[in-house]
């Protein structure tokens, strides 16, 4: 059966630090990776995703970046953090060509 | 672009139905989504509904769809205190956008004893 995984569940960085994010999948190939970020408000907002290595589409210009170096494997990064990058980031996978999207755990990140 | 709108609070006593409802703008949007966040957790999936269907039913879940409203609700027979947790409706994005979903705030439930 397929899995995904976050890592770390809990960050607290200090604003202007770097952050990576990484997100794996297991027991799929090639599927679509998906970021989001949902805020103190609750509802989620699409980051990223991604359909192949190397290819990434942006939803929201930021301070973010993602990357896809293996093909279950998705980052999410920056160079520098904002007080309002605070939020909890969900990764996501769906199927090739297949709708139904799959969660993460989460993780909560806090900029201090 | 595209909007989804759900109350954000419902309580409901243990037993009884719940229904949550949940408006959309997306008219091209083929799949329908309902998720389950529990506090600090991710979304779980519950069911979800294609736009050529009216109704869906799932064990205690029953999804209905007024596709010329752009109305979605589910219904949760029998609510149990572990229902408890905030709902999410969401759309997938007409046309070609990766398979975007559009969430609402969500609708957190109470079901109390």
């Amino acid at each position: 059966s397929q899995t995904i995984h976050q890592w770390p569940a809990t960050l607290v960085q200090p604003v202007g630090s770097p952050l990576s994010l990484e997100c794996t999948v297991e027991g799929t190939s090639n599927p679509n990776l998906y970021w989001y970020r949902q805020a103190a408000g609750r509802g989620l907002q699409l980051l990223f995703y991604s359909v192949g290595i190397g290819q990434i589409s942006s939803e929201v210009p930021q301070n973010l970046s993602a990357s896809r170096p293996q093909d279950r494997q998705f980052i999410l990064s920056s160079k520098k953090l904002l007080l309002s990058d605070s939020g909890f980031y969900l990764c996501a996978w769906s199927v090739r060509r297949q709708e139904t999207q799959y969660f993460g755990p989460g993780t909560r990140l806090l900029v201090l | 672009g595209e909007d989804v709108e759900q109350s954000l609070f419902l309580s409901v006593r243990e037993g009884d139905s719940s229904v949550i409802n949940c408006t959309y703008t997306d008219s091209s949007s083929t799949y329908l989504y309902w998720y389950k966040q529990e506090p600090g957790a991710g979304l779980q999936l519950l069911t979800y509904i294609f736009s050529n269907m009216d109704m869906k039913q799932d064990q205690r879940l029953t999804v209905l769809l007024n596709k010329k409203d752009k109305h979605l609700s589910l219904r949760i027979a029998d609510t149990q205190t572990g229902d408890s947790a905030i709902y999410f409706c969401a759309p997938r994005a007409g046309g070609n956008q990766g398979g975007k979903l559009i969430f609402g705030q969500g609708t957190e439930l109470s079901v109390k004893p």
